[in-house]
C-alpha cells in the first residue's frame, strides 16, 4: 500500500499564470476529497468526488478553479490567473467505505509572487 | 453549522510524560464522528483515532487515546510516554455528513506540541 502522493510537492509561481496539482489516491479507494491550508489554520474542504463524478463543491471554490477525476483514478486540480490570496497548501485525501478516515497525501504548497 | 474549537495554541511536554489536547465541538446531528489528526513540519496530515457518537467505550490506540464526553462536547487527545517523535501539530476534526452520504471533515485550529528531552 504507497499511500496517498501528490505532485509536485512545491510550486512557485507569478500571478496570473495557471498551475495544475495532481492527487493520486490510494488504489482501491474510491473517494478522493482536496482540502486547502493556510498559514497557522486546519484544512478547509474544496471538493469531493466518489470514482469520477464531483459530487460537492464548496463555496471556497471559485470559478478559476476546476478538479477531475477521469476514470476515477488519479485527480488533477487547476488553478487559472492565480492570485496571491492563492498562496496554500493544497491537501488530497481519499478514502473508502465503510471507513469514515480519510488518508493525507504529502500535499502541494503553492507560493504566488 | 458545525464547528470544532482548540483552544491551546501550542503545549510543551517533558519526553515520557503524558499530554492532554483539549478539543470541543459543537453541532446539531445526533450521528457525527470526532477525529484526531498529526501533522509534522512536512505537512502530511496523518490519521491518528476516531470515536464514533455512538461509541460507548473511548477509542484507543497504542499510545493514544481519546477522551470523550459527550454531554460536555469534548474529545480530548491524550498521549500516554511522550516521545520526541510526537512534537508535531496535532488537529481535532469531525465529519459533516451531506445528503448523498457521504462526508467531509472540518478541522479545528490546531495545538501545536512540543516534546523536550
Amino acid at each position: 500500500d504507497t499511500g496517498v502522493s501528490q505532485n509536485p510537492r512545491h510550486k512557485i509561481t507569478k500571478r496570473g499564470q495557471n498551475v495544475t496539482f495532481r492527487c493520486d489516491p490510494i488504489s482501491e479507494h474510491n473517494r478522493l476529497y482536496w482540502y486547502r491550508q493556510t498559514l497557522g489554520q486546519g484544512p478547509e474542504f474544496l471538493t469531493y468526488f466518489q470514482n469520477e463524478a464531483q459530487l460537492e463543491k464548496s463555496r471556497l471554490l471559485s470559478d478559476r478553479f476546476s478538479a477531475e477525476r477521469p476514470k476515477g483514478s488519479f485527480s488533477t486540480l487547476e488553478i487559472q490567473r492565480t492570485e496571491q490570496g492563492d498562496s496554500a497548501m493544497y491537501l488530497c485525501a481519499s478514502s473508502s467505505p465503510p471507513l469514515y478516515e480519510q488518508y493525507f497525501g504529502p500535499g502541494t504548497r503553492l507560493t504566488v509572487t | 453549522a458545525q464547528k470544532i474549537t482548540q483552544t491551546q495554541p501550542g503545549m510543551f511536554v517533558q519526553e515520557k510524560e503524558a499530554v492532554t489536547l483539549d478539543c470541543t465541538y459543537d453541532t446539531s446531528d445526533q450521528s457525527y464522528g470526532l477525529f484526531w489528526y498529526k501533522q509534522p513540519s512536512s505537512g502530511e496530515m496523518i490519521f491518528l483515532i476516531y470515536q464514533g457518537s455512538y461509541d460507548e467505550q473511548n477509542a484507543t490506540e497504542g499510545r493514544y487515546s481519546l477522551n470523550f464526553q459527550k454531554a460536555r462536547k469534548s474529545a480530548n487527545l491524550v498521549i500516554s510516554a511522550s516521545q520526541l517523535g510526537d512534537s508535531a501539530m496535532y488537529f481535532c476534526a469531525m465529519r459533516e455528513m451531506f445528503s448523498g452520504g457521504y462526508n467531509k471533515l472540518i478541522f479545528g485550529a490546531g495545538t501545536r506540541l512540543a516534546v523536550h528531552p
